[in-house]
């Protein structure tokens, strides 16, 4: 079955510092994985997502993803975080027909 | 380009209240999905459908009816609401073809007194 796991609940960082949040996945194959993000009052809306084609994955805003098999990861990074990055996001896996198994979240406070 | 549309965005009701939460996209998608968002829990799935008049039982369905009689729209039924249904309700829908991303709402925030 699949799953996913983000790491860490909360990460603070500094206005134009680098960003990292972890997601582990779990999956008997190669998966579908997908970011989203989540502002105040707001839907999700989606970052990037990882089908096979590249392990590296650019999405909106300036973030990437990296698939790596052998880590079974898809950590989110952004070299410079700006303060409308704020927010919460979420790592997502298809989990069989027509299902999206969410994480728990990861919520991103950026400081001046 | 509305996307996903959900009506109403905020709700206060008493426990025993009915309500129908409306869901409307216009990108003439296939499959739709209702949620509910709680602190710390991610996204359950409550209900979805793969098309006009179809229907499946997600992961929290209980306590939840839905309908699908237009393609666009997708309704949400709480028959008699408890507080254990406080929550923010989001919308989705996305192409039936492939592992296609989903399209979300802007949520419905519920609240049961």
């Amino acid at each position: 079955a699949q799953s996913v796991t983000q790491l860490d609940s909360h990460v603070s960082v500094s206005e134009g510092t680098p960003v990292l949040l972890r997601c582990n996945y779990s999956s008997s194959y190669s998966p579908s994985l997908f970011w989203y993000v989540q502002h105040p009052n707001k839907g999700l809306q989606l970052l990037l997502k990882y089908t096979s084609a590249a392990t590296l994955v650019k999405g909106i805003n300036g973030f990437e993803a990296e698939f790596k098999k052998s880590e079974t990861s898809f950590h989110l990074t952004k070299p410079s975080a700006h303060m409308s990055d704020a927010a919460e996001y979420f790592c997502v896996v298809p989990g069989g027909y027509n299902k999206l198994i969410f994480g728990a979240g990861t919520r991103l406070a950026v400081h001046p | 380009n509305a996307g996903v549309t959900q009506t109403p965005k905020f709700r206060v009701l008493k426990t025993g209240q009915s309500m129908t939460l409306l869901c409307a996209q216009d990108m003439n998608h296939e499959y739709m999905y209702w949620y509910r968002q709680d602190p710390g829990m991610g996204l359950r799935l409550i209900h979805y459908s793969v098309g006009e008049g179809t229907t499946a039982k997600g992961e929290v369905p209980d306590g939840y009816n839905v309908s699908r009689l237009k393609k666009q729209n997708f309704l949400l039924g709480l028959e008699s609401a408890a507080p254990s249904q406080t929550s923010v309700y989001f919308c989705a829908s996305r192409r039936g073809v492939g592992n296609q991303p989903q399209h979300f709402g802007d949520g419905t925030r519920l609240s049961i007194l």
